[in-house]
């Protein structure tokens, strides 16, 4: 069946640090990848996605890049900032399912950003 | 209104109680969905509303669960005899149609004693 699977937390970064928050996953047919990110005391809200093998999907900074032929998704950001603290899910949906919102998750990776 | 609205934000019940969570998904939005999040887990998926109609239950735990969404906009989450297992964050996210990007409420905190 389909899963996630994401680096085990807490990431504690000093602030300007290199971040990358690794996540694979194991699915049939072709799925849309995705990075939700849940800040403290507010909900779940979509970073970023890509949809096709090789498409970067990008936002506030970070970036993650579709790799089929390592089935990896891993998350990236240049220099953290202590705003930045959150915890991070990666997840995919099967379109080929006809229910794109039918997400699979990963158990989220806590990022603390110290200044 | 502007984002999915789910209430109450909060609930506390006691053991074999009957508790119902609503959501008030994004004007226009066709698909709503239903996620169960427990402490330091990824949501996980519970129903899914196409309209009116549920066209994927496949994640429901049991028979003491039940959702439905008469009108095809608001949609209540429905559960029977609670049990303390029942306690997690109930999130409910909806879709544009035609889009991928799933738009997620603040979610029901659901406590169960």
């Amino acid at each position: 069946g389909n899963s996630v699977t994401q680096m085990e937390g807490p990431v504690t970064l000093s602030e300007e640090a290199f971040l990358t928050i690794n996540c694979t996953y194991t699915a049939t047919g072709y799925p849309s990848l995705f990075w939700y990110v849940q800040y403290p005391g507010e909900g779940l809200q979509l970073l970023l996605k890509a949809t096709k093998a090789d498409d970067k999907g990008s936002n506030k900074g970070f970036e993650a890049t579709y790799r089929k032929e390592t089935t990896s998704f891993h998350l990236e950001k240049g220099s953290v900032q202590v705003s930045d603290s959150a915890v991070y899910f990666c997840a995919l949906s099967d379109p080929g399912s006809g229910n794109t919102g039918k997400l699979i998750f990963g158990q989220g990776t806590t990022l603390q950003v110290k200044p | 209104g502007a984002g999915v609205s789910q209430t109450p934000s909060n609930k506390v019940t006691e053991k074999g109680k009957y508790v119902e969570l609503r959501c008030d998904p994004i004007s226009g939005h066709t698909a709503l969905y239903w996620y169960r999040q427990s402490l330091g887990q990824g949501p996980e998926f519970l129903i899914y509303f196409q309209g009116t109609g549920a066209a994927d239950d496949s994640g429901l735990p049991n028979d003491r669960f039940f959702a439905v969404r008469p009108e095809g906009s608001v949609s209540t989450l429905k559960i029977q005899r609670t049990e303390r297992g029942d306690s997690a964050v109930y999130l409910c996210a909806s879709i544009k149609r035609g889009r991928i990007e799933a738009f997620f409420g603040q979610g029901t905190r659901l406590t169960v004693v």
